[in-house]
Formats: C-alpha cells, sequence, structure tokens
C-alpha cells in the first residue's frame, strides 16, 4: 500500500528558531500534498496544500510567512515553521494520495511530527 | 463550508458491545466520506464511501452512506480493546485540490 514518511517524529525547539519538517511518498509519486495540524484531543485542520512546481495553497488564517511550505519534488514536501513560538506546539501531519490509484483514492498520512517550542 | 459533526465525542464500552458512531456533514459538491481510526500516531484509512446504501465491511467493522440525509455511520460489533480509538469521519468535495475537511472525531474506549 501507499506509504507517506514523515520527519522528524518530534522535535523540540527553542522560541525563536524554525524547524523543517519533511514528507515523503515512499512508493509513489504526488504533486499534491496536505499539511495538517492537530491539537490535543482535536481533530485535524487542514493548513495548507503543497503543489509540486508552483506555490502551496494556504487555508483562511494560516500564515505564509510563518509556515512555509516547498514541494521540490513530486515525492517531497516539506513544512518549515519559522521563528517558532510556543503556540506553534502541536502535531503535525501530512499525507498524500496515490495518484495511481485514480483521482478517488484515499489519503494517506504520514506518522505526524510533534513540535514543541520552548 | 464545509462541515462535519461526529456524535458522540466519547464513548465507553465495555468488551463485546456494539457501537455506533455518527456523521452528518454538509459540503458542496459532494465526492466522497471518509471514515479513519487514530490511535496514537497518523489516522489509519478504514472505508470510502460515495454511493448511498452500500455497506462497506471489513471485519467487525462496517459502514454505510445516506447522501439524502447526509449522514454516515460506523459500527463495530463485538468490540475488543484493540478497538480503543479516535475515529475520525472526513469529507471529500469534487472541487478544488479534493482536501478533506474532518470531523471532531469520537473518542471511543474499550474496558474488558
Amino acid at each position: 500500500g501507499a506509504v507517506v514518511s514523515q520527519h522528524p517524529s518530534w522535535v523540540i525547539c527553542k522560541s525563536g528558531t524554525s524547524v523543517k519538517i519533511e514528507c515523503r511518498s515512499l512508493d509513489f509519486q504526488a504533486t499534491t500534498m496536505f499539511w495538517y495540524r492537530q491539537f490535543p484531543k482535536k481533530s485535524l485542520m487542514l493548513m495548507a496544500t503543497s503543489n509540486e512546481g508552483s506555490k502551496a495553497t494556504y487555508e483562511q488564517g494560516v500564515e505564509k510567512d510563518k509556515f512555509l511550505i516547498n514541494h521540490a519534488s513530486l515525492t517531497l514536501s516539506t513544512l518549515t515553521v519559522t521563528s517558532a513560538h510556543p503556540e506553534d506546539s502541536s502535531f503535525y501531519i501530512c499525507s498524500a494520495r496515490d495518484q495511481r490509484q485514480g483521482v478517488g483514492s484515499p489519503l494517506h498520512f504520514g506518522n505526524g511530527t510533534r513540535l514543541t517550542v520552548t | 463550508e464545509d462541515k462535519v459533526v461526529q456524535s458522540p465525542l466519547s464513548l465507553v464500552v465495555h468488551e463485546g458491545d456494539t457501537v455506533t458512531l455518527n456523521c452528518s456533514y454538509e459540503v458542496t459538491n459532494f465526492r466522497s466520506l471518509l471514515w479513519y481510526k487514530q490511535e496514537k500516531k497518523a489516522p489509519t484509512f478504514l472505508f470510502m464511501l460515495t454511493s448511498s446504501g452500500i455497506e462497506k465491511k471489513s471485519g467487525r467493522l462496517s459502514s454505510i452512506l445516506d447522501k439524502k440525509e447526509l449522514f454516515s455511520i460506523l459500527n463495530i460489533t463485538a468490540t475488543q480493546t484493540g478497538d480503543s480509538a479516535v475515529y475520525l469521519c472526513a469529507v471529500e468535495s469534487s472541487q478544488g485540490a479534493q482536501k478533506l475537511v474532518f470531523g471532531q472525531g469520537t473518542r471511543l474506549t474499550i474496558n474488558p
């Protein structure tokens, strides 16, 4: 089945620093990947849609200068949390769809990255 | 704005019980409804429903969609402690980039 790999699985950083999270589709190509954020005991909130070769599409209320997304290739998207603050602490999950399975195939999720900003 | 509402938000039952989880939705240009199970990390895919009235089944889990009343249910029979998880319902619109909108989730706890 389609596998999405996310790295790192957890990271602790100091306020003001930047953190990069990688999302890779291991056995398929994805022109589109999705980045979600999840607070404790809450559901997944879509942050942005990452598009290979073009700019990401951000959801309303998500700061594009704060959460930089780069979809460098058909198997890699990165999310960089810039100048992190404690309120950015959260669980970040990426997802992608295996295009070989067609437009109606389900999204597959990475294992997520737990970010803690001190 | 697309919206997904799940109920109950939390449910505690004994092993062997049968549970029904509910999901209602409002979405522009509905494409599909999906159920995921989330334990400690990433959600794992359970079912994708696109047509009304056709039950999807996998072992003790089953799900059905009603596109007229805009809801879906997820049934789990003969529950086991390993079924304890958060169950997420999501809908996908055929517009745009086919992103998923998630409900709040139902936290299911199965006690031995």
